[in-house]
């Protein structure tokens, strides 16, 4: 079984400003891990995915995350957000020896830019 | 590019009535899933549903629950007698063999009155 969290559920920054949104997650096997952005009154599209390979990994929209292994984290960055990135961030997991498996989301990070 | 639809977009019932949820997942997609979102909390898994047989269902997906690929395109979730609880938005996914990516469908807005 897996369990995500994300330590924070609302971050309001300015402008501009660098972000991070953070996530940790609990597992007994290999995961592969995701982070999704839902804008208001939408569905969720993916931002970015570590599958394996290099632990930093770039999405779109200029956000990218690293995956720290020892830490199991997977926390999510941009250096300069725009007011067009408020929105709810969802972390998620899903089980790398089980093709299919569910994913397991944690509870959502409320970004808020503002002017 | 494909993706993911769902019809409704929005469905009002009320407490009781069965209501059937639909989907059309991506053409070559072989995973399927349903997951859902009560207002204000996080998505939660509800059942996945690979070679025309549920795969895996949480504690959620109780008898009430069901699903079914009737056509080849669409899959659907039809929940049989609708509490007020079953208000939430219903998002339907579908991916490919191997890395587990999931794409989403825009999901269908649940009401029980």
């Amino acid at each position: 079984a897996q369990s995500v969290t994300q330590l924070d559920s609302q971050v309001p920054v300015f402008e501009e400003a660098p972000v991070e949104l953070r996530c940790n997650y609990s597992s007994s096997v290999s995961v592969y891990l995701f982070w999704y952005v839902q804008y208001p009154n939408q569905g969720l599209q993916l931002l970015l995915k570590y599958l394996s390979g290099s632990t930093l990994v770039k999405g779109i929209n200029g956000f990218e995350a690293e995956f720290n292994k020892s830490q199991t984290s997977f926390h999510l960055r941009k250096p300069s957000v725009h007011i067009s990135d408020t929105a709810e961030y969802f972390c998620a997991v899903s089980d790398k020896e089980t093709s299919g498996s569910r994913l397991t989301f944690g509870e959502g990070t409320q970004l808020t830019v503002n002017p | 590019e494909p993706e993911v639809t769902q019809t409704p977009s929005h469905q009002v019932t009320q407490m009781g009535q069965e209501v059937i949820l639909r989907c059309v997942p991506i053409s070559n997609h072989l995973y399927f899933y349903w997951y859902r979102q009560i207002l204000g909390q996080k998505v939660e898994f509800l059942v996945s549903f690979y070679n025309n047989e549920i795969s895996e269902k949480s504690e959620i997906f109780d008898d009430q629950f069901s699903v079914e690929r009737p056509d080849g395109s669409n899959f659907t979730l039809k929940i049989r007698s609708t509490k007020l609880e079953d208000s939430a938005m219903y998002f339907c996914a579908s991916g490919e063999q191997g890395y587990n990516e999931q794409f989403f469908g825009p999901g269908t807005r649940l009401t029980v009155l």
